[in-house]
């Protein structure tokens, strides 16, 4: 799928504990964006990259920061995950002017 | 933050009939509408990226109509088939700022 991995694809993680998630492309995209999915809400936009260490504010970024210090890496960090952000977070890049391609997502679970 | 609706929420549709269901986006500064498939525990599949006031794309059993002036989109199944059973987004925006996605309709197909 367009060269996009997402890892880890599972993990449990302890109220409190800072939390990194990957997403890795191998194909030189420049837009870069990491989504949250929830029953009832569809996909909310976190942080979104535009290139290396150019990144944005999505609609539900508070408790999250992100880093892209490489073109193919664009990484999530919880600093101090919560019961709140619970949810599966899908990677996303922006192939060409319309299309995007998605992740396979990673289920985190705060416990 | 910009206001996609989708409605039904979810809708049961008996195998063999068809169906449609409506996004409504906001009707300035269009850029594009987009629809996926979403099944859990797989990644968004791209159905359409529409772009022009009128446009229509149609793939297989499944097609998309356009409405920019008015602020909607629709999506029609047409002889719905159990493999049809998914949760279907629609998007809006697209470029370097990334989409805004309605909530989705959850669609069960019965047998």
């Amino acid at each position: 799928d367009a060269g996009i991995t997402q890892s880890p694809r599972h993990k449990v993680t302890e109220t409190g504990t800072p939390v990194t998630l990957r997403c890795h492309q191998t194909e030189n995209h420049r837009y870069m964006y990491w989504y949250r999915q929830d029953p009832g809400h569809g996909l909310r936009l976190i942080h979104y990259s535009y290139g290396v260490k150019d990144t944005d504010k999505g609609e539900v970024s508070d408790g999250y920061s992100v880093s892209r210090s490489k073109t193919e890496d664009f990484l999530l960090t919880l600093e101090s995950a919560t019961s709140s952000q619970t949810s599966v977070y899908f990677c996303a890049i922006s192939t060409d002017n319309y299309g995007y391609t998605f992740g396979s997502g990673t289920r985190l679970t705060v416990v | 933050i910009l206001n996609v609706e989708q409605s039904p929420q979810s809708l049961h549709v008996q195998e063999g009939d068809s169906t449609n269901f409506t996004c409504s986006f906001p009707s300035s500064n269009f850029y594009a509408l987009h629809w996926y498939r979403w099944e859990t525990a797989k990644s968004p599949e791209a159905l359409f990226v529409m772009t022009l006031n009128g446009d229509e794309k149609k793939k297989g059993r499944i097609s998309a109509t356009l409405n920019t002036k008015e602020g909607y989109s629709y999506l029609y199944i047409k002889g719905s088939q159990p493999e049809d059973s998914a949760t279907y987004l629609c998007a809006f925006g697209g470029g370097a700022d990334g989409l805004t996605f309605g909530k989705g309709t959850h669609l069960i197909i019965q047998p």
